[in-house]
């Protein structure tokens, strides 16, 4: 069964730095791309960023790009997301996804962690 | 940059089919995906590639896509049906969500 733990929300003042984790087992982790979605309180879903299975190729949404910086660590199964020059409009719950393809001209999410609240504000 | 427009909300009675909208430009030629999101609930796939679902779905989910519109299809929509629906599209190297749509069962 596929497990995916996120950790590292806090509550943090602007412009402030955060690293969030995510804890992956249940299939062989390197073979899969994987991802961060976020949801701010009461709006829907936003795509933030994702990573290839080897780490080589990452892609970002506009809002997060020159900020943010997702990383893996295969070794310890393991996906983060540095999050730098916090804003309010950060704010939200930061799901963890597993791609639902190892390759493929397409991406999608076949499964998600219960996510972590980061709160941006003063 | 790519958008997908869903209806704010749906309302169904229960027994009856529920559709869900989602239109973007040419979307037909894409693949769409489809997620249910329960309140204080993480989303959950229930459409893949247009029209496939995940082991565990239930038969009455269903999906299509020609055109600019995808439509998830709930046949015989039950109370535990009541969620968020969300679709969802890659597009030049961005996953691309709608905006959401809130299914009412009453």
């Amino acid at each position: 069964e596929v497990q995916l733990v996120e950790s590292g929300g806090v509550v943090i003042q602007p412009g402030g730095s955060l690293r969030l984790s995510c804890a992956a087992s249940g299939f062989t982790f390197d073979d899969y791309p994987m991802h961060w979605v976020r949801q701010a309180p009461g709006k829907g879903l936003e795509w933030v960023s994702l990573i290839s299975g080897d780490g080589i190729s990452t892609f970002y949404a506009d809002s997060v790009k020159g900020r943010f910086t997702i990383s893996r660590d295969n070794s310890k199964n393991s996906l983060y997301l540095q999050m730098n020059s916090l804003r309010t409009e950060d704010t939200g719950f930061y799901y963890c996804a597993k791609d639902g393809e190892r390759v493929g001209a397409f991406r999608y999410f076949d499964s998600w962690g219960q996510g972590t609240l980061v709160t941006v504000s003063s | 940059s790519y958008e997908l427009t869903q209806p704010a909300s749906v309302s169904v009675s229960p027994g009856q089919t529920a559709s869900i909208t989602c239109s973007g430009d040419k979307l037909g030629k894409k693949y769409t995906f489809w997620y249910q999101q329960k309140p204080g609930q993480s989303p959950v796939l229930v459409i893949y590639q247009d029209n496939n679902r995940p082991s565990g779905i239930p038969e009455r989910f269903s999906g299509s896509n020609s055109g600019n519109t995808a439509t998830l299809t709930i046949s015989g929509t039950q109370a535990m049906d009541e969620a968020d629906y969300y679709c969802q599209a890659w597009d030049r190297s961005s996953v691309v969500f709608g905006g959401g749509t809130k299914l009412t069962v009453l």
